[in-house]
């Protein structure tokens, strides 16, 4: 089965300064990558998504890249701000076989003033 | 409002007693999903649907049971050969987009 490796576990970064988080996957059948973001005491909340057919994907602050001949993906998110420490998991999925996602063990990112 | 709701928000469990995890979305999703999440970890599937009258297992499905009677429910009960079920419970339904979006959760505490 699948497995995704996700790092670093933990992460500060100072008030608009840049945070970057990797995933590694294994299956190279895996088709589809979101990135959520978790609250204390909070379901996660679907953030920025990429496939495989595209090597990049930009929302905002928000940016994903995807390297499928590596198997990595890592979130970038720029200009941090206090509202984004969280939790952040990234995921993989085969969409093909019910999209069972598979999650990365997540990073705590911590925008210090 | 369209979205996902659980309940109840807290839950609490005696030794031997089965419990049910409700789970109810308005999003006219087929597929839905139920993840457990213990402290510092990433999620695990523990069962999914992608249709009504239909549902698998997922990586750790021993001790629990579902059922998919409505495409608006999906209850999940934690049953008593779940040995360690404290947890926090996590229901998702995805689109045809198969993007996943989650409920606010179930923290499940056995006393």
């Amino acid at each position: 089965g699948e497995n995704v490796e996700q790092h670093p576990s933990t992460l500060s970064v100072q008030e608009g300064d840049s945070a970057v988080i990797k995933c590694t996957y294994s299956d190279s059948a895996s088709n589809y990558f979101p990135w959520y973001k978790q609250e204390l005491g909070k379901g996660p909340q679907l953030i920025i998504d990429i496939r495989s057919n595209v090597g990049e994907k930009k929302d905002q602050r928000i940016a994903v890249t995807l390297n499928k001949t590596a198997k990595h993906f890592s979130l970038h998110i720029t200009e941090t701000q206090p509202e984004d420490s969280a939790v952040y998991f990234c995921a993989a999925s085969f969409t093909g076989g019910g999209n069972k996602l598979t999650f990365g063990t997540g990073t705590q990112l911590k925008v210090e003033l | 409002d369209g979205g996902i709701t659980q309940s109840p928000k807290y839950l609490f469990r005696k030794e031997g007693q089965n419990v049910t995890l409700s789970c109810e979305q308005n999003l006219n999703h087929d597929a839905m999903y139920w993840y457990r999440q213990d402290p510092g970890q990433g999620l695990r599937l523990i069962y999914y649907s992608q249709i009504v009258n239909d549902f698998q297992k997922g990586d750790i499905a021993e001790g629990y049971s579902v059922s998919r009677e409505k495409k608006e429910s999906f209850p999940l009960t934690v049953t008593s050969a779940q040995k360690n079920p404290t947890a926090f419970y996590l229901c998702a339904s995805s689109d045809i987009a198969n993007e996943q979006f989650f409920g606010p959760g179930t923290r499940l505490t056995v006393l």
